[in-house]
């Protein structure tokens, strides 16, 4: 079983609609990355929060809004998306300490149909 | 950014057979870890492994950091193997978190 729990696991929206997508992990890591892969290609990094800020946006448009209520969980606020958007999004921890990333555990995703 | 590549690309092979996949990058790394990513897009962590040799049962990895390149073996396949394997690494010079994925090897077991 992962220890990274993401929900919803699956998420019809259509443009106008604001959703959000959540992650919890319980395994005290203080690092918790935003993944998005689109099929056939590999996971592209969205965001990065270290100990609760936000260290890393690789350019992601401001429809998605990443949020760190705490040092548990993660959301992904989603608003006017296109279609092009849809797409598995995954969520991750890893340690974060000592300057280093760590091991990286992913949930089992969202996947998200944009109409 | 670090560059990141898997051969091969795809895979097919008979139930009971033995592989050897390969992941080449192209600068010192903190972190490379071997995922399997299953029919229902779970990334499942297979080993973190920047360098040296681990193994887990029918899986083992090795990691030659000074030559940049990892190799994941799989023994005695099996259907459920299929599937694909990403290699991704972090590498000592970026951001923390910031995790290169190479392309996978898309890998097909038939019973």
């Amino acid at each position: 079983d992962t220890e990274v729990t993401q929900t919803p696991k699956h998420l019809v929206m259509g443009m106008t609609n604001k959703k959000s997508l959540k992650c919890e992990q319980h395994m005290g890591h203080r690092a918790m990355y935003w993944y998005k892969q689109k099929a056939k290609k590999p996971p592209e990094l969205m965001f990065v929060y270290s100990y609760e800020k936000l260290s890393i946006n690789e350019s992601v448009p401001s429809r998605f809004s990443p949020e760190c209520p705490n040092s548990s969980l993660l959301n992904l606020h989603l608003h006017a998306l296109q279609p092009e958007d849809s797409a598995l999004y995954l969520c991750a921890s890893s340690r974060g300490t000592s300057g280093m990333s760590g091991e990286l555990f992913f949930g089992e995703g969202s996947r998200l149909t944009v109409l | 950014g670090i560059q990141v590549e898997q051969s091969p690309p795809d895979l097919i092979l008979q139930e009971g057979a033995n592989s050897t996949l390969r992941c080449n990058f192209s600068d010192s790394v903190n972190n490379l870890q071997w995922f399997h990513q299953n029919p229902w897009g779970q990334l499942i962590n297979l080993f973190y492994i920047p360098s040296g040799t681990k193994q887990n049962g029918r899986l083992s990895a090795t990691t030659v950091a000074t030559e940049r390149y990892s190799l994941l073996y799989i023994s005695s396949s099996q259907t459920t193997d299929s599937g694909v394997y990403f290699c991704a690494v972090e590498d000592r010079g970026s951001t923390l978190g910031r995790l290169y994925f190479g392309r996978g090897t898309q890998l097909t077991v038939w019973p």
